[in-house]
This record gives C-alpha cells, structure tokens and sequence, in this order.
C-alpha cells in the first residue's frame, strides 16, 4: 500500500516569512496529492490540491510543488500570518472514490 | 450547505460497552470515509463506502469495529467491545464521485472517543 512521509513535523517560522512542508511517497499509482489544515478540534480541512498531471499550482499566498519521478510534493506558504499557525497534512491517493494516506502532519508555529 | 455531521462530538466510556458512532455526510456525496487519527499513528482510513458499498475495509484494526451505511445519508461505526486502546478522534468524510475531475474529501468536526 501506500505509505506518506512527511517532514518537518515541527516548522517555527517569524510572521512575514516563507514555509515549506515536504512529502513523500510510495506508489507510482497515486495520482492526487491534497493538503489539509487542521486547526484545534477541528476536523482537517482542504486548503489546495494537485493532480499528477500538473507541476504546480498555486492560490494566493499558498502553492503547491509535485515531481512524480522522485515522488514527492511540497506545500509552499509566502507571506506567513498568525492564522497560519496549524497543523498541516499532505495525503497521496489514486483519486476517484479511494481513500487517502496520509502524512503524519507538520505543526506549523507562526512568531509574532 | 451543512457540512459532515457526526455524533457525538464527545463520548465517554467504560471498557467493555458498545460505542456507535454516527455520520451524515454532505447532501448528495456518494462516497463516505471513515479515519481514525491518534497521535502515534496519525490520520488512519478504516473503511469507506461507494454509493452506501463498503469497498475496503481493510484499515479496520479488529474484530470489534463494524460499519454499516443503511442510505446514502447515514452512517454508524461501531465498536463492541471498547478498549482504552481504541481512545481516539474519529473522523468521518465525504465525496462526490458525480463532480468532474474533483477527488475533495470534506471532513467532519469529529467524534473525540475516551474508553476508560
């Protein structure tokens, strides 16, 4: 099956700065890779995606980086605010109606 | 649009009882997940249905975890009999398969399981 690293698991970053959260996977078959931000006691919730058929994409301050020959994705956050401040998961799956793998997540600490 | 909608939001138990855990996904979503997420193993599928089909379900850790989906709008997991081990957040999701070229999974606020 698939299996998702995720790194770091803790980024400390000063407000106004760049982070980025690395992924890698297992499967060649995968072929959907979202990123997902969970805030306390909440459920994870989508913040962007990517499909294998595309390098890059991007949604404002948020991108998203994929290479399929070395199987793995980034997750590029600009411009950091206090509300980033999250935990954030990378997933990898076959699309469809399969279900996802995920990452173990990163905690995303934004300094004031 | 009311989102996943699971019950409870909190549930106490003793080791031994029978838990059930409760999920409405998003009007119209054909496709319903169920994940586990603890903090030494993360966000873990066990099972997810296809047009109220399970279809794997081999993310289930035992014996003592069922689920079921009568309809397309509810679902339950149950655990019988509970363990201190099974203490977790459960996460319900859902999807359309019907929408073009989208594989988004909506997540549920989640189920915080405690088994004493």
């Amino acid at each position: 099956g698939e299996n998702v690293e995720q790194h770091p698991s803790t980024l400390s970053v000063q407000e106004g700065d760049s982070a980025v959260i690395k992924c890698t996977y297992s499967d060649s078959a995968s072929n959907y890779f979202p990123w997902y931000k969970q805030e306390l006691g909440k459920g994870p919730q989508l913040i962007i995606d990517i499909r294998s058929n595309v390098g890059e994409k991007k949604d404002q301050r948020i991108a998203v980086t994929l290479n399929k020959t070395a199987k793995h994705f980034s997750l590029h956050i600009t411009e950091t605010q206090p509300e980033d401040s999250a935990v954030y998961f990378c997933a990898a799956g076959e699309g469809g109606a399969d279900g996802l793998t995920f990452g173990k997540g990163t905690h995303l600490i934004i300094q004031p | 649009d009311a989102g996943v909608i699971q019950s409870p939001r909190h549930e106490v138990t003793e080791m031994g009882q029978e838990v059930t855990l409760r999920c409405k996904p998003i009007s119209g979503h054909n496709s319903l997940f169920w994940y586990r997420q603890t903090m030494m193993r993360g966000l873990e599928l066990l099972i997810y249905f296809n047009n109220n089909v399970p279809i794997d379900d081999s993310g289930m850790p035992e014996d003592r975890f069922s689920a079921k989906m009568p309809n397309a709008s509810f679902s339950t997991l149950k655990i019988q009999p509970s363990e201190p081990r099974d203490s977790a957040v459960y996460f319900c999701a859902s999807r359309s398969v019907a929408l073009t070229y989208t594989d988004t999974q909506y997540f549920g606020p989640g189920t915080r399981l405690t088994v004493l």
